[in-house]
């Protein structure tokens, strides 16, 4: 069975320091992977994927990969109270059959 | 640009009663389409999936259903509400290709369900 694992928290960052949020999947057949943001009473919203082992950039999010520990990563620098919210990692073999989701880490940035 | 709707955004419904909730993508076409539930507490479930018109993958047996009876068009129904099947419903969609494209999803803006 495949899941995914997360810290469901509450994990709690001062504004301006990097947020740092784990993820691990059990599938190791797995070949993509998601991270979403989902604030509370809304749908979840895309902020990045990564396929490569390895890091990927964007803006302040940086998403790291080892596929050899089946580990996933997402890292906030300079952390803002708009990213207070549920992060969730989704995890997928590569088809069109959907994703498997974490229970999400629910971050909190403390002004 | 894609846009994903769902309707409608809230309902309560007496157990037993039938469920009908819809989700169309504009600015796409040959979507792939999911059904997930987000129960309080738990992780996002999906429910069922749909790579073209008639074709319905489901993935955890329940008392639910769905169909696309259009390319852009995806129903998720039931014929009696159980109190369990509360929860927020989410619609997402993903580009039709092949590769890592369709594995993408993007979600609507989900339908709060109550069941009392």
């Amino acid at each position: 069975q495949k899941e995914v694992e997360q810290n469901s928290g509450p994990l709690s960052v001062p504004e301006g320091a990097i947020a740092s949020l784990n993820c691990t999947y059990s599938d190791r057949g797995s070949q993509s992977f998601f991270w979403y943001r989902q604030y509370s009473g809304k749908s979840p919203e895309l902020i990045m994927f990564i396929y490569s082992n390895g890091d990927k950039e964007d803006g302040r999010f940086t998403a790291q990969l080892n596929k050899a520990s089946q580990y996933v990563s997402l890292l906030i620098r300079d952390s803002q109270p708009s990213d207070s919210a549920t992060y969730l990692c989704a995890v997928g073999r590569g088809g069109a059959d959907g994703l498997t989701f974490g229970k999400g880490t629910h971050l909190i940035i403390q002004p | 640009s894609q846009t994903i709707h769902q309707w409608p955004a809230t309902l309560v419904q007496p157990v037993g009663s039938p469920l009908s909730l819809e989700c169309t993508v504009e600015g796409t076409s040959n979507p792939n389409l999911y059904w997930y539930r987000q129960a309080a507490g738990r992780g996002l479930q999906l429910l069922f999936y749909s790579v073209g018109i008639g074709q319905i993958s489901s993935e955890v047996p329940q008392n639910l259903s769905a169909s696309r009876p259009q390319d852009r068009q995806f129903i998720l129904s039931s014929k009696k509400l159980l109190l369990s099947d509360s929860g927020f419903y989410l619609c997402a969609w993903s580009r039709g290709s092949s590769g890592y494209l369709q594995e993408t999803q993007y979600f609507g803006p989900g339908t709060r369900l109550l069941v009392l």
